[in-house]
């Protein structure tokens, strides 16, 4: 199973909105909607962002988005602050019963 | 409040074996999916196992098929990973996580970090 295929790096300003995508197969991000995404800061565990392709959990600012057009996923964050400086990875349900995550990607707020 | 503990983690000798253990807490631990997901030096997330509420349904990545088990303990509220016949690839930070809705993951551990290496 190959990894998800995502930018290394996306930027931007405060305040701004920015969109990171993610693009797998129909085995995989297309054929299901069942696509997350996770935060990670540097030595941290990753946190649950965005489920189910457009859901967020219990506390998840609704500065974050998610969509899914075919097989490719997107993430975007909103209103850009601070601590949205984070690495992002996309993961998505296989139909080999499995998952598999995408090479992350570094955001940096400028 | 929902806590996760992993253990067990340390440096090792290629084709050594290891046993994380991962603590549960602040849940109804036997209600949930698990899974082992892990972090090599610098790189992204891989998932690597998970395991059924009753341990009767067990899935991996095929690059730890054969290595690498699985397994619960619904009566001590842990989760494990006995890896064998380890390689320098193995080397990763390795988190458990609990299965969120069924698809997704939340939260996840501090995770445990396993060095392979002669």
């Amino acid at each position: 199973q190959s990894a998800l295929t995502q930018p290394a790096s996306v930027s931007g300003s405060p305040g701004q909105s920015i969109t990171i995508s993610c693009t797998g197969t129909s085995s995989d991000v297309g054929g299901y909607n069942y696509v997350s995404w996770y935060q990670q800061h540097p030595g941290k565990a990753p946190k649950l962002m965005i489920y189910d392709v457009s859901n967020r959990p219990s506390g998840v600012s609704n500065r974050f988005s998610g969509s899914k057009s075919g097989n490719t996923a997107s993430l975007t964050i909103s209103g850009l602050q601070a601590e949205d400086e984070a690495d992002y990875y996309c993961s998505s349900y296989t139909s080999s019963s499995s998952w598999v995550f995408g090479g992350g990607t570094k955001l940096t707020v400028l | 409040e929902v806590q996760l503990v992993e253990s067990g983690g340390g440096l090792v000798q290629p084709g050594g074996s290891l046993r994380l253990s991962c603590a549960a807490s602040g849940f109804t631990f036997s209600s949930y999916w698990m899974s082992w997901v892990r972090q090599a030096p610098g790189k992204g997330l891989e998932w690597v196992a998970n395991i059924k509420q009753d341990g009767s349904e067990k899935y991996y990545v095929d690059s730890v098929k054969g290595r690498f088990t699985i397994s619960r303990d619904n009566a001590k509220n842990s989760l494990y990973l006995q890896m064998n016949s380890l390689r320098a690839e193995d080397t990763a930070v390795y988190y458990c996580a609990r299965d969120f809705l069924k698809y997704s993951y939340s939260p996840w551990g501090q995770g445990t970090l396993v060095t392979v290496s002669s």
